[in-house]
């Protein structure tokens, strides 16, 4: 079945610096890759998501990127604020059906201001 | 809407005891799902439906059983509580239908204690 690796576990950044989370998953039949943010206490909201016949997609100050070949995605959050600061979870599924999502471990980012 | 609604919040359970956890939905979602969170670690599935009638087994499915009588409710019922099912129960569901979003709407949570 589908492993999902994430890292960092923890990252703190300055405010208005970048952050990068980066995940790899094993099953080259995943083709839907989105990214939650949890604020403590409260349910996963997705942030962005993006399938694998894209390479990159960007919202305002958030971007994903995948490299199939290689099998690993990643989230880049530009210009970070206060309010970025939460657990960012990446996950994989194949977008068919009901969307079995396998989760990564997640990152707690910590925006420094 | 109020999507993705689940009860209890919080709930205590001693060892070997029985409960339900409820979920519902009101955005006529075809596909429901039910996750678990321990602390440290990503969400783990338990079980899903892809329409009323229709369940399956997810990764950690041991413990728990699922039904889907209508397409609003897919309640999750612990058999026989053991400590090990002390998590954060989430459930989520998802539109059948294809076009520019894909998103699974999470419920608010369970928070589940078993002494």
């Amino acid at each position: 079945g589908e492993n999902v690796e994430q890292h960092p576990s923890t990252l703190s950044v300055q405010e208005g610096d970048s952050a990068v989370i980066k995940c790899t998953y094993s099953d080259s039949a995943s083709n839907y890759f989105p990214w939650y943010k949890q604020e403590l206490g409260k349910r996963p909201q997705l942030i962005i998501d993006i399938r694998s016949n894209v390479g990159e997609k960007k919202d305002q100050r958030i971007a994903v990127t995948l490299n199939k070949t290689a099998k690993h995605f990643s989230l880049h959050i530009t210009e970070t604020q206060p309010e970025d600061s939460a657990v960012y979870f990446c996950a994989a599924s194949v977008i068919q059906g009901a969307q079995k999502l396998v989760f990564g471990q997640g990152t707690r980012l910590t925006i420094n201001p | 809407n109020a999507g993705v609604t689940q009860t209890p919040k919080f709930q205590v359970l001693k060892t070997g005891q029985s409960m339900t956890l409820q979920c519902a939905q009101d955005m006529n979602h075809e596909y429901m799902s039910w996750y678990r969170q321990d602390p440290g670690m990503g969400l783990r599935l338990i079980h899903y439906s892809v329409g009323a009638g229709i369940t399956d087994q997810g990764e950690v499915p041991n413990g728990y059983n699922v039904s889907r009588s209508t397409t609003e409710d897919f309640p999750l019922r612990l058999l026989s509580a053991a400590p090990s099912q002390t998590s954060v129960y989430f459930c989520a569901s998802k539109t059948r239908t294809s076009g520019t979003s894909y998103e699974q709407y999470f419920g608010p949570g369970t928070r589940l204690t078993v002494t």
